[in-house]
């Protein structure tokens, strides 16, 4: 049982340029989250997903898409990348009333 | 919208000393849950204890434990017998306790340095 995994752990990316997040969870839960923390800062919800298919803004989504095909997945997708969005981004997972269940973290860099 | 508050910084203490960590809230809800998160350097955010807004009783485990006063909207993290693995960020949230997305809303966190 992995819980949550992350991919990849460490990425350098050039202004302008596009990448996506991988989030893969086993614990066949509904609800998955996507977090951005910037230095000395907690984390800021960006997407989040009740369910597959279904997906909804967060505090912070400007720059980001997502999608939510499969209950296991949920990808957050980077376009034209900004040195604002320079941080460490978390996924999560939860299953009704059930703490929230973090990956190990994802840290980008935007040059 | 809920906000979370941790006044504190950074706080410190002596191992196998105990250490109160602040928390604060606002919401208008009467449902909901709170937790305290530790983030060690390795970045993983680990749950170390939770709280349901209608119990009464105050959450433990283990070393730790809160002090849940739901008039004041306060939810101090106590940590017994401080070690030095009990250094780290700690962030305290808040959740809804309905609504279906169990959105996680952060404090800024407060780092916790144990002296040996």
């Amino acid at each position: 049982n992995a819980g949550v995994t992350q991919t990849p752990k460490f990425r350098i990316l050039k202004i302008g340029q596009s990448m996506t997040l991988q989030c893969t969870q086993d614990m066949n839960h509904n609800y998955m989250y996507w977090y951005r923390q910037d230095p000395g800062m907690g984390l800021k919800l960006i997407y989040y997903s009740v369910g597959a298919g279904i997906t909804d803004k967060g505090e912070v989504p400007n720059g980001y898409n997502v999608s939510r095909s499969t209950t296991e997945d949920f990808p957050l997708r980077l376009e034209l990348a900004a040195p604002s969005q320079t941080s460490v981004y978390f996924c999560a997972s939860s299953g009704s009333y059930n703490e929230q269940f973090f990956g190990p973290g994802t840290r980008l860099t935007v040059l | 919208a809920q906000t979370v508050t941790q006044s504190q910084p950074e706080m410190s203490v002596q191992e196998a000393e105990t250490v109160t960590l602040s928390c604060t809230y606002d919401t208008s809800e009467s449902d909901y849950y709170l937790f305290w998160y530790k983030q060690p350097p390795s970045r993983q955010m680990i749950l170390v204890i939770r709280q349901e807004a209608y119990k009464q009783q105050n959450a433990t485990e283990n070393r730790f434990s809160v002090n849940f006063q739901k008039a004041a909207k306060s939810f101090s993290l106590k940590i017994s017998d401080s070690q030095l693995g009990d250094a780290a960020m700690y962030f305290c949230a808040y959740r809804p306790g309905q609504g279906g997305s169990e959105k996680l809303v952060f404090g800024k966190g407060t780092k916790l340095t144990v002296n040996p």
